[in-house]
């Protein structure tokens, strides 16, 4: 069962465009959201998180957006640039007692083209 | 601040012998937990260590067992290894693991032929 959906396995987007990566969830409890790029044989880099009590979170180029109501969140890249080709995985923690393990989306190839 | 440290970076092992595998949180940090990603799985949690006690535990076998030392350090141990244990193994740590930004090593190659 997978409780935390990447649905778009890869991206491309030309650099200076916007990048959106998409994320569902069905578990009602998740009440906290992180982002993180990969690299091939590297572990994971946090890039941004939301709690479930707020709909919006930026930190520089990153925002992420979170619609509680369609269990959904996006997280935007603006503007592109080529070093942000990696694997993006959208994970999530919930308020139960399980909240420090966090459960990972497949991932996103995300590539930015010249 | 240093990061994530995990040791060793990569390894190769035989079916049937054991592995250890060693974590060093982010000073501060006193949640420690495991993950093992897998082309085919994906990243799938293994077990939360927080005070030295094991907090969380994912869906594998009990050939997959960890601990965590007062200094918040921890190790993984796997026993009689299998051909599907090969994996990057990667360590995380948090403050307290709830609501806290998690923070992840480099990881742990394990191939067993």
């Amino acid at each position: 069962d997978q409780q935390v959906k990447q649905n778009s396995p890869s991206l491309s987007v030309q650099e200076g465009r916007i990048s959106i990566l998409n994320c569902d969830y069905t578990n009602s409890m998740f009440d906290y959201f992180l982002w993180y790029k990969k690299y091939p044989a590297e572990g994971p880099t946090f890039l941004i998180s939301i709690s479930s009590i707020k709909d919006k979170n930026e930190d520089g180029r990153f925002t992420v957006f979170l619609n509680k109501s369609a269990k959904h969140l996006s997280l935007h890249i603006v503007p592109s640039q080529p070093g942000d080709s990696a694997v993006y995985f959208c994970a999530a923690s919930a308020k139960d007692g399980t909240a420090s393990k966090l459960t990972f989306g497949t991932g996103t190839r995300l590539q930015v083209t010249l | 601040k240093a990061g994530v440290t995990q040791t060793p970076r990569y390894l190769i092992k035989t079916r049937g012998q054991q592995v250890t595998l060693s974590c060093s949180p982010i000073s501060g940090h006193r949640s420690v937990s495991w993950y093992q990603q897998t082309p085919g799985q994906g990243l799938q949690f293994l077990f939360e260590y927080f005070s030295e006690t094991q907090r969380n535990k994912g869906n594998f076998p009990g050939r997959f067992s960890g601990r965590q030392f007062s200094n918040s350090r921890s190790e993984m141990n796997v026993s009689t290894l299998e051909l599907g244990d090969s994996a990057l193994y990667l360590c995380a740590s948090s403050f307290s693991g709830f609501g806290n930004t998690i923070y992840f090593g480099e990881g742990s190659w394990l191939t067993v032929v």
